[in-house]
């Protein structure tokens, strides 16, 4: 049973839409990230918070914007996206100063 | 740049002992690590070494760590069915870089 959760777990949506991610964590962590899990490709770093604070854009495209209104949540916000963002986008959670993160089931994104 | 590489695919029988692979570019690296990742899940830690130690033993993993080379490996033995999953290495030196992960089948 994994501490860190994500709604939904899939999504489909249209070009023009906008839409939020959410990711919630239960394990007392700090930082947040958000990944993105393509087929064949490595996993991408999106975004890092450390205490609510961003400390990484992974040079992201603005349609994707994150908001971390407290260390336990994590939202992605979506908006005017394109087919090849479809993919596997994976909320993680870690305690400052320790190297394990720990990753949510995933939300499946498809955009048509 | 940093970098982590992996072979894509590996198939065992069951009762075998896997063998899964990883090469990494950042000697700074503190800690490496192996996660795993089954059809439609999240990555799940399956287990870590520090950059000090040689080998970590863990039930049926070994983790072997050669810093000269630079190399990783995941021993898993008596493989199961349950294990067929995408197996990535990772290395962290102040964020994680993944590999592209290795997909082990297990054929009973």
């Amino acid at each position: 049973e994994t501490g860190v959760t994500q709604t939904p777990r899939h999504l489909v949506m249209g070009m023009t839409n906008k839409k939020s991610l959410k990711c919630e964590q239960h394990l007392g962590h700090n930082a947040m990230y958000w990944y993105k899990q393509s087929a064949k490709k490595p996993l991408e770093l999106m975004f890092v918070y450390n205490f609510k604070e961003q400390t990484e854009n992974n040079s992201v495209p603005s349609r994707f914007s994150p908001e971390c209104p407290n260390s336990s949540h994590l939202f992605l916000h979506l908006h005017t996206l394109q087919p090849e963002d479809s993919a596997l986008y994976l909320c993680a959670s870690r305690r400052i100063r320790t190297y394990e993160q720990y990753f949510g089931p995933g939300t499946r994104l498809t955009v048509t | 740049g940093e970098d982590v590489e992996q072979s894509l695919f590996l198939s065992v029988r069951e009762g075998d002992s896997s063998v899964i692979n990883c090469t990494y570019t950042d000697s700074s690296s503190t800690y490496l690590y192996w996660y795993k990742q089954e059809p439609g899940a999240g990555l799940q830690l399956l287990t870590y070494i520090f950059s000090n130690m040689d080998m970590k033993q863990d039930q049926r993993l070994t983790v072997l760590l050669n810093k000269k080379d630079k190399h990783l490996s995941l021993r898993i033995a008596d493989t199961q069915t349950g294990d067929s999953a995408i197996y990535f290495c990772a290395e962290s030196a102040g964020k994680l870089i993944f590999g592209q992960g290795t997909t082990l089948q297990v054929k009973p």
